[in-house]
């Protein structure tokens, strides 16, 4: 069954640390994976999208990783703001699909930025 | 642009009415996406349209749920009968690009419902 994994559920850290948060997954065959950020109250905004092929993303404080080998992916935090306070879901799709059989969705990491 | 359009904001309701979920997605986008998210299941892709042409409802939890995309910039999703474990947060998206490829999607606001 594919499934996605994340880790931790919920995470508080002092502003301007950093952090890093866990994806596993099952998913096969895999096409790509993104990171997603979501506000409370707000729709998810895209962080990353990455292929089998890429090992790394940046988009500005955010790095995220991925090991197709291991099925692995994480979300690295920079000099964690305030504003960082959120959850983030992780996102996998196999790669013959397109619609909703192809995407497997994580339950997400509740992040917490505490000044 | 104004981004994902997504109306009412938050709807209550009572169990067996029906409730109809609006969605205006970015102009020029072909590809139009409704989500659900519970705390229980997390986020879960319903149905997607291309080009007002619903491709996938494979998501769709049962037959009290449809959706239609009557032109390029309008979508309704409609639940009746109206169930409580309906309650949950409706997000639209669009994009340029299926789900399973790599493009952006822009999520709305979303929609909170509450079936009592």
């Amino acid at each position: 069954k594919n499934q996605v994994e994340q880790s931790p559920q919920s995470l508080i850290i002092l502003e301007g640390k950093n952090c890093t948060l866990q994806c596993n997954y099952t998913v096969s065959p895999f096409s790509n994976l993104r990171w997603y950020k979501q506000d409370t109250g707000r729709g998810p905004v895209s962080l990353t999208i990455m292929t089998f092929s890429e090992n790394t993303k940046s988009n500005g404080r955010y790095t995220a990783t991925l090991d197709a080998d291991t099925k692995q992916s994480s979300l690295h935090i920079t000099a964690s703001q305030l504003s960082d306070s959120a959850s983030y879901i992780c996102v996998v799709t196999i790669y013959s699909g397109g619609g909703a059989d192809g995407l497997t969705f994580g339950k997400g990491t509740h992040l917490i930025i505490q000044p | 642009d104004a981004g994902v359009i997504q109306s009412p904001r938050h709807e209550v309701t009572e169990m067996g009415q029906e409730v109809t979920l609006r969605c205006k997605p970015i102009s020029g986008h072909d590809y139009l996406f409704w989500y659900r998210q519970t705390m229980m299941r997390g986020l879960e892709l319903l149905i997607y349209f291309n080009n007002n042409v619903p491709i996938d409802d494979s998501g769709m939890p049962e037959d009290r749920f449809s959706a239609k995309m009557p032109n390029a910039s309008f979508s309704t999703l409609k639940i009746q009968p109206s169930e409580p474990r309906d309650s949950a947060v409706y997000f639209c998206a669009s994009s340029t690009g299926p789900a399973g490829a790599t493009y952006e999607q822009y999520f709305g606001p979303g929609t909170r419902l509450t079936v009592t």
